[in-house]
C-alpha cells in the first residue's frame, strides 16, 4: 500500500496477557517511530528504529515494552504482561531518514489497546 | 526538560480566522511541525519551519520564533472539516534521531 499501515486495529486483552503490535512502514523508509497516545494527552516517544537498529529507546516506559524491526521493514511492539495503564492508541511512523534533516514523518492510524 | 505547550480547545466560526499558538523549551531544536488529526484518524502534516518567519500553504500558515520559543498555526476561511485536534511536535530534543516531542494538541470545534 501507499502509507503505513499497523495491524490489529483494535485490541482488547486482559490484564497480565502478551500483546503483539504490528507497523508496516512505506517502502524505502529507513526510519521508524513509535508513538504512544494516552486519552487526554499528547503523543508520546517511545522508540526509534535506523533500519534494523534501535539507536533509541529512551521512550520506552518499562522492561516489559519491546520492540524489533526485520528486513528494514516491518516492526513489532510488544508488551508483556499488560497493565491497565497501558490502555491507548499505539501509533507508528515512518520516515526517509531520521537525524537532524528534515524528514517528514507519515503515521499509521494506530492500534488502539484497551486492557481490562 | 523538554515542554511543549498549546490550548486544550478553541471554538472558531466558518468563515473566520483562527490563531493556534504554541511555546516550547526543548534541549535541542530541529524544526517545528503542525499536524492535524481528525479524530479516530492518523496525524497527517501540516507545516514545518526551522528558520524564523511565516510559511504560507494555502489556508494554513504557520510561523516561527526561535528566539522566543514560540510558533502559531494560522487557519483562514474556516471550513466545517477543519475540526480537529491540531499538534505541535518539536524535532530534536537532547538526541539526533528526528523524534517528535509533542504538545498536548488542541481540539478546534467549527461551529457554522
Amino acid at each position: 500500500g501507499a502509507g503505513v499501515s499497523q495491524s490489529p486495529s483494535n485490541k482488547v486483552t486482559e490484564k497480565g496477557k502478551d500483546v503483539e503490535l504490528r507497523c508496516d512502514p512505506i517502502s524505502g523508509h529507513t526510519a521508524l517511530y513509535w508513538y504512544r497516545q494516552s486519552l487526554g494527552q499528547g503523543l508520546e516517544f517511545l522508540i526509534y528504529f535506523q533500519g534494523n537498529s534501535a539507536p533509541d529507546k529512551s521512550g520506552l516506559p518499562s522492561d516489559r515494552f519491546s520492540a524489533e524491526r526485520t528486513g528494514g521493514s516491518v516492526s513489532t511492539l510488544t508488551i508483556q504482561r499488560t497493565q491497565q495503564e497501558d490502555s491507548a492508541v499505539y501509533l507508528c511512523a515512518s520516515s526517509l531518514g531520521g537525524g537532524r534533516s528534515y524528514n517528514e514523518q507519515f503515521f499509521g492510524p494506530g492500534t488502539r489497546l484497551t486492557v481490562l | 526538560g523538554q515542554n511543549i505547550d498549546q490550548p486544550t480547545e478553541m471554538t472558531a466560526t466558518e468563515g473566520a480566522i483562527v490563531q493556534i499558538n504554541c511555546t516550547y523549551q526543548t534541549s535541542g531544536f530541529n524544526g517545528l511541525f503542525w499536524y492535524q488529526q481528525h479524530a479516530g484518524e492518523a496525524p497527517t502534516f501540516l507545516s514545518y519551519n526551522v528558520l524564523d518567519g511565516l510559511e504560507e500553504k494555502g489556508r494554513f500558515s504557520s510561523f516561527l520564533s526561535r528566539s522566543k520559543g514560540y510558533s502559531y498555526l494560522l487557519l483562514k476561511e474556516l471550513q466545517m472539516k477543519d475540526s480537529a485536534s491540531y499538534l505541535c511536535a518539536v524535532s530534536g530534543g537532547s538526541s539526533n534521531t528526528g523524534k517528535l516531542i509533542f504538545g498536548q494538541g488542541t481540539t478546534l470545534q467549527v461551529k457554522p
